[in-house]
């Protein structure tokens, strides 16, 4: 079945610097979604990308589609410890079902 | 508050019992769905249900056996389970299923049922 890739699968930051994670699919997306999973919570979504080259923000998180809608990024900067947990982008191909990347994990150094 | 509620929350389980986990959703959602998250795995989709009919069963094997009464409510019942289905199931809502060709159709997540089989 269709998967989206994540990398990396482990980012530890620095407390103030930023980071960014990406989502990769070998074939074009209808659109893809990104969710935060706090440790020991569930996933909550924060965002969907449909269009190609679209860039959304939100505060500190900027989101980009690629212009051939074949891989994501999530971008935060300056980096606070309320940012830790991991993200999972989510991506939809046509009509079928969400499929998950495997995450990439968060962690903070004060 | 998720606006979907899972029950209960911990469980532990021999490989002989049978259980139940519950999942309320207070979304006026038309899809539900049962996911699994295991340790170093990502989110693995098990069920779907739209309109209280199942649409989807990703090849799960028959010791866990949904059942959804109607639109707010599903169940995952369990039985003879093993070690290796120890993982957190997450209970989901969204309006419609993925068949649906709205593209805003996001999907509420429940805080989950974390269960241990011993």
């Amino acid at each position: 079945g269709q998967q989206v890739m994540q990398i990396p699968q482990y980012q530890h930051v620095q407390e103030g610097e930023d980071f960014t994670t990406y989502c990769n699919s070998s074939t074009t997306l209808s659109n893809i979604q990104w969710y935060k999973q706090r440790p020991g919570g569930h996933p909550v979504f924060l965002i969907q990308l449909v269009k190609s080259g679209e860039v959304k923000k939100q505060k500190r998180l900027t989101f980009q589609f690629g212009e051939a809608k074949k891989n994501s990024s999530l971008h935060i900067t300056a980096t606070q410890t309320t940012d830790v947990g991991t993200y999972f982008c989510a991506g939809r191909w046509g009509d079928y079902k969400l499929s998950f990347g495997a995450g990439t994990t968060v962690t903070v150094r004060a | 508050e998720t606006g979907v509620t899972q029950t209960p929350r911990h469980l532990v389980m021999g490989m002989t019992n049978k259980k139940s986990l519950k999942c309320e959703q207070h979304l006026g959602h038309n899809a539900m769905y049962w996911y699994k998250q295991s340790a170093k795995k990502p989110l693995e989709l098990m069920f779907v249900y739209n309109f209280k009919e199942q649409t989807e069963n990703n090849s799960v094997p028959s010791r866990f056996s949904p059942e959804c009464p109607n639109s707010s409510h599903l169940f995952l019942h369990l039985h003879t389970l093993q070690p290796e289905d120890s993982a957190l199931y997450l209970c989901a809502s969204s309006q419609q299923d993925w068949t649906w060709p709205l593209s805003g159709n996001t999907i509420y997540f429940g805080e989950g049922s974390w269960l241990t089989v011993v």
